[in-house]
């Protein structure tokens, strides 16, 4: 089975500074999709930015981007000018098919913005 | 126009007891899903249900059963609840099964508390 690895359990950062959640993965699959998920306390699940594997071209999402390194089977997420709105719980997903596995997460990192 | 919703938000009842959590899609989609997410936020999937087709996730105890009337319903029962069960679980939808290419919509959550 595909696993999710997110390092950092916490992150913290300045408004308006940048930050980057790490993600890294373990898969035997050449094709797959990856996924950056935003938990806010609300509990609501909101998608943030997708990759597909077979893309060499990061995803951008307006202050939200990745570093997707295929060969290293890192996917990470750099959010720009940081805002208050930001801090979330940032889940990393994979995705290489259906079946039993869906989409298989990260345990998340803990983001917290200062003022 | 809530794409995802699910009822109740939040339940709390006793051992022993059987529940059922209602999901109902909007969006159209094929594939429903339900994730369990642990005291430690981690999410796994239960189940996939794609046009009729269950697929179990075999960690999942059988006194959890999805039901769906249709398309746009996956209902959760859960028999019998024990003390682990307390979770908050997600009901989830994508456009298809094999491959999402926007990722999954997910409802808001039912934060189950058994006493």
């Amino acid at each position: 089975a595909q696993t999710v690895t997110q390092s950092q359990p916490e992150m913290s950062v300045q408004e308006a500074e940048t930050v980057t959640l790490s993600c890294t993965y373990d898969t035997s699959e050449s094709d797959y999709y990856l996924f950056w998920y935003k938990q806010p306390p609300s509990r609501q699940m909101i998608l943030v930015i997708r990759q597909e594997a077979y893309k060499q071209q990061n995803a951008t999402e307006n202050r939200f981007s990745v570093n997707f390194q295929k060969a290293a089977k890192s996917f990470s997420l750099k959010i720009s000018d940081s805002q208050l709105g930001d801090a979330a719980m940032y889940f990393c997903a994979y995705y290489s098919g259906g079946g039993a596995d869906g989409l298989t997460f990260g345990k998340g990192t803990h983001l917290i913005i200062q003022p | 126009d809530t794409a995802v919703s699910q009822t109740p938000k939040y339940l709390v009842t006793q051992m022993g007891n059987d529940k059922s959590i209602k999901c109902e899609q909007n969006l159209g989609h094929d594939t429903m899903y339900w994730y369990k997410q642990d005291s430690k936020k981690f999410l796994k999937i239960m189940f996939s249900y794609n046009n009729k087709e269950l697929i179990i996730n075999e960690t999942v105890p059988n006194r959890f059963s999805p039901k769906s009337p249709d398309k746009a319903h996956l209902n959760l029962h859960i028999n019998s609840l024990e003390l682990g069960d307390s979770a908050v679980y997600f009901c989830a939808s994508s456009q298809e099964l094999w491959v999402p290419n926007y990722g999954y919509t997910f409802g808001s959550g039912t934060r189950l508390t058994v006493v």
